[in-house]
């Protein structure tokens, strides 16, 4: 089977640009979820993405969003972007055994990991 | 929310020691606790899981504890190999209706010396 796969694999914008990312997950995965990693932060939580719906939401702000379609496939978006936006944008694919599903047990798939987009905003 | 502290920072070994990394969490309702492994220009891997109703779990050289009660968990390498050169990172989550946000320590890079 095909791993994650994100694209484009690097990206260069200035300062008050927009940029999309894409996220294509395992084949039968249902549920993506975005990261954002820095040095000095290490790995943050963004959005998970299910059935076209966002079940979670990090502590990001609004510029940050991100949708998913039919075919699991995501984007994310960040509008006006700052300088701290320079970051490896990492998304994680699960096949989401949902808490409805898990039989209203907690439940947390294992997320399986892309290459990252490396976002450098100038 | 939920806090995953990780120790330590960085690890040197020589090449068949073994490596042990400690993490502690906050969130007593957490129950799935991955770890991962990322080399340089990839994507973190997953080398080994464990949720909350096991204590231990072995795959190959790679072993993870977990003590719910002290809330800490850890990851043992035995026979370290050059290749196991890495940084690590632990996880937890609290998967519920709400969603799977794994939360990440700050990461552990080991460097394997032959």
């Amino acid at each position: 089977k095909a791993g994650v796969t994100q694209t484009p694999r690097y990206l260069i914008k200035t300062r008050g640009q927009q940029v999309t990312l894409s996220c294509s997950p395992i084949s039968g995965h249902r549920s993506v979820s975005w990261y954002q990693q820095t040095p000095g932060q290490g790995l943050q939580f963004l959005f998970e993405y299910f059935s076209e719906t966002q079940r979670n939401k990090g502590n990001f702000p609004g510029r940050f969003s991100g949708r998913q379609f039919s075919n699991s496939r995501s984007e994310m978006n960040v509008s006006t972007l700052e300088l701290g936006d320079s970051a490896l944008y990492l998304c994680a694919s699960s096949l989401s055994t949902t808490w409805g599903l898990a039989g209203g047990k907690d439940f947390t798939d294992t997320q399986y990991f892309g290459p990252g987009t490396r976002l450098t905003v100038l | 929310g939920e806090n995953v502290e990780q120790h330590p920072s960085t690890l040197s070994v020589q090449e068949g020691d073994s490596a042990v990394i400690k993490c502690t969490y906050s969130d007593s309702a957490s129950n799935y606790f991955p770890w991962y492994k990322q080399e340089l220009g990839k994507g973190p891997q997953l080398i080994i899981d464990i949720r909350s109703n096991v204590g231990e779990k072995k795959d190959q050289r790679i072993a993870v504890t977990l003590n719910k009660t002290a809330k800490h968990f850890s990851l043992h390498i035995t026979e370290t190999q050059p290749e196991d050169s890495a940084v690590y990172f632990c996880a937890a989550s609290n998967g519920n209706q709400a969603g799977t946000a794994l939360i990440f320590g700050k990461g552990t890079t080991l460097s394997v010396s032959s």
